[in-house]
C-alpha cells in the first residue's frame, strides 16, 4: 500500500525558513518523481516543486523559486521541501504527491498534508 | 489561473454535468491533461490521467476528454457524494517546465 506522509510544518515568522519531510513507503521511490502541492485555506490547489526520480531535474513555481529547495534521499525514501524567506501568502496545507508520470502532473498518491502557517 | 476553469457548476442528481478547462498552446496543447477530485476535508485524488483515462476503482460516469487547447470532465448519472472540488492539471512546457493547476470548479448536487 503507498503511503506518503508529510512531516515538518508549524508556525513561523515571516522571513523565516521551514524544513518539509515527506516519507513514502509501499512502492520504488526512486523509479517516481514527486511534487509539493501547496492549498491556502478555502483556496485552490497550487503546484510548488517537482523533482525526477534520480534528482537530475527539479522544478519550481514562480512564486518559490530561489526560495524554496525540493530534494530527495532514494536511501531513505524521504522527500524534502526547504522553504526560506517564508512570506505570509506561504501559508498553506503542504502536499506531496507521487507522480506516476513525470512531466504529465499525474499525480496518482497523495499524503494528508501538514500545515505551514506564516504569521508574525 | 493559467487554466480556466469556471468557479461553480450545479446539477440535479441522474443528471450530466460538464466542467471545462481552458489553457494554451505550451500547457493542455501540448501535453496530457489530468483531473482530480476533492472532497470536503480530504486530499486530492486522481480522476482521471492522460486526457480520458480512468484509474482503477474510479467509475464509469467520469469521462473527460481534450481538444487542441481545451479539455473538459463529465459526469454523468451524477450523484450527491460528487459534490467536490475538481480541478483540471497538466504540466507546461515553458519556463522550463511548471506543473499547473487550474482554479477549480465547486459541483454542488442540488
Amino acid at each position: 500500500e503507498v503511503q506518503l506522509l508529510e512531516s515538518g510544518g508549524g508556525l513561523v515568522q515571516p522571513g523565516g525558513s521551514l524544513r518539509l519531510s515527506c516519507e513514502a513507503s509501499g512502492f520504488s521511490f526512486s523509479m517516481y518523481g514527486m511534487s509539493w502541492v501547496r492549498q491556502a485555506q478555502g483556496k485552490g490547489l497550487e503546484w510548488v516543486s517537482a523533482i525526477t526520480g534520480s534528482s537530475s531535474s527539479t522544478h519550481y513555481a514562480d512564486s518559490v523559486k530561489g526560495r524554496f529547495t525540493i530534494t530527495r534521499d532514494n536511501s531513505k525514501n524521504m522527500l524534502y521541501l526547504q522553504m526560506n524567506s517564508l512570506r505570509v501568502e506561504d501559508s498553506a496545507l503542504y502536499y506531496c504527491a507521487k507522480d506516476e508520470w513525470f512531466g504529465e502532473l499525474s499525480l496518482d498518491f497523495w499524503g494528508q498534508g501538514t500545515p505551514v502557517t506564516v504569521s508574525s | 489561473s493559467v487554466l480556466t476553469q469556471p468557479p461553480s457548476v450545479s446539477a440535479t442528481p441522474g443528471q450530466r454535468v460538464i466542467i471545462s478547462c481552458s489553457g494554451s498552446s505550451s500547457n493542455i496543447g501540448s501535453g496530457a491533461v489530468n483531473w482530480y477530485q476533492q472532497l470536503p476535508g480530504m486530499a486530492p485524488k486522481l480522476l482521471i490521467y492522460s486526457n480520458n483515462q480512468r484509474p482503477a476503482g474510479v467509475p464509469e460516469r467520469f469521462s473527460a476528454s481534450k481538444s487542441g487547447t481545451s479539455a473538459s470532465l463529465a459526469i454523468s448519472g451524477l450523484q450527491s457524494e460528487d459534490e467536490a472540488d475538481y480541478y483540471c492539471a497538466t504540466w507546461d512546457d515553458s519556463l522550463n517546465g511548471r506543473g499547473l493547476f487550474g482554479g477549480g470548479t465547486k459541483l454542488t448536487v442540488l
